[in-house]
């Protein structure tokens, strides 16, 4: 079965730190991968998102994350962190078809003065 | 930019009750979808509706709830008789075909069942 974990569950970083948020995914295909985040009372917005070719994709708002076949992984990375980027950040697999994409149970990051 | 547009934004409604949420979801999109995340939790899959018929639904998505394409822009969902646990935050949204990927999601309808 389709699932994806996201081990951290909250992680505080301080303003000007680089960040990584972990993403693990189960799939029997090639997966469409996602990073979604959500600001407070707000939708999710994309940050990235992988298909095929380069494994490593670049984002909005200075986020990339990497593809890693052999590790089942599609971790979000961003060198410098801003106060702004304190938000949920979600992973999420989907396929190529109109079926639905399974999400993880998100990472809250703070982020410190 | 295209978006996703829900209404209403947040809905208290008393248990019971009936309760229609509704989005646009972007004009030459075909695939929608709704979504619902309780307070602090994942955000879980409802169900997919394509070609004026669902798709796929999750086990969430009981008898008492059903999904509706009533005209060609707005796209419903409708819980029949709330309870309490129906409370969330439920998002719509869409896609324009099946090898583009990305879901574009609406800001979201707030639910409180009282």
């Amino acid at each position: 079965a389709q699932s994806v974990t996201q081990p951290d569950i909250h992680i505080t970083v301080s303003e000007g730190a680089s960040l990584e948020l972990r993403c693990n995914y189960s799939y029997g295909a090639t997966p469409y991968l996602f990073w979604y985040v959500q600001s407070p009372g707000q939708g999710l917005q994309l940050l990235l998102k992988y298909f095929s070719g380069d494994t490593l994709v670049q984002g909005i708002k200075g986020f990339e994350a990497e593809f890693k076949r052999s590790q089942s992984s599609f971790n979000l990375r961003k060198p410098s962190v801003h106060w702004s980027d304190a938000a949920e950040y979600f992973c999420a697999v989907g396929q190529n078809t109109g079926n639905q994409f399974y999400f993880g149970t998100g990472t809250s990051l703070t982020v410190i003065p | 930019e295209p978006e996703v547009t829900q209404t209403p934004s947040h809905q208290v409604t008393q248990m019971g009750q009936e309760v229609i949420l509704r989005c646009v979801p972007i004009s030459n999109h075909l695939y929608f979808y709704w979504y619902r995340q309780i307070l602090g939790q994942k955000v879980e899959f409802l169900v997919s509706f394509y070609n004026n018929e669902i798709s796929e639904k999750s086990e969430i998505f009981d008898d008492q709830f059903s999904v509706e394409r009533p005209d060609g822009s707005n796209f419903t969902l409708k819980i029949r008789s709330t309870k309490l646990e129906d409370s969330a935050m439920y998002f719509c949204a869409s896609r324009s075909g099946p090898n583009t990927g990305e879901l574009f999601f609406g800001e979201g309808s707030r639910l409180t069942v009282l």
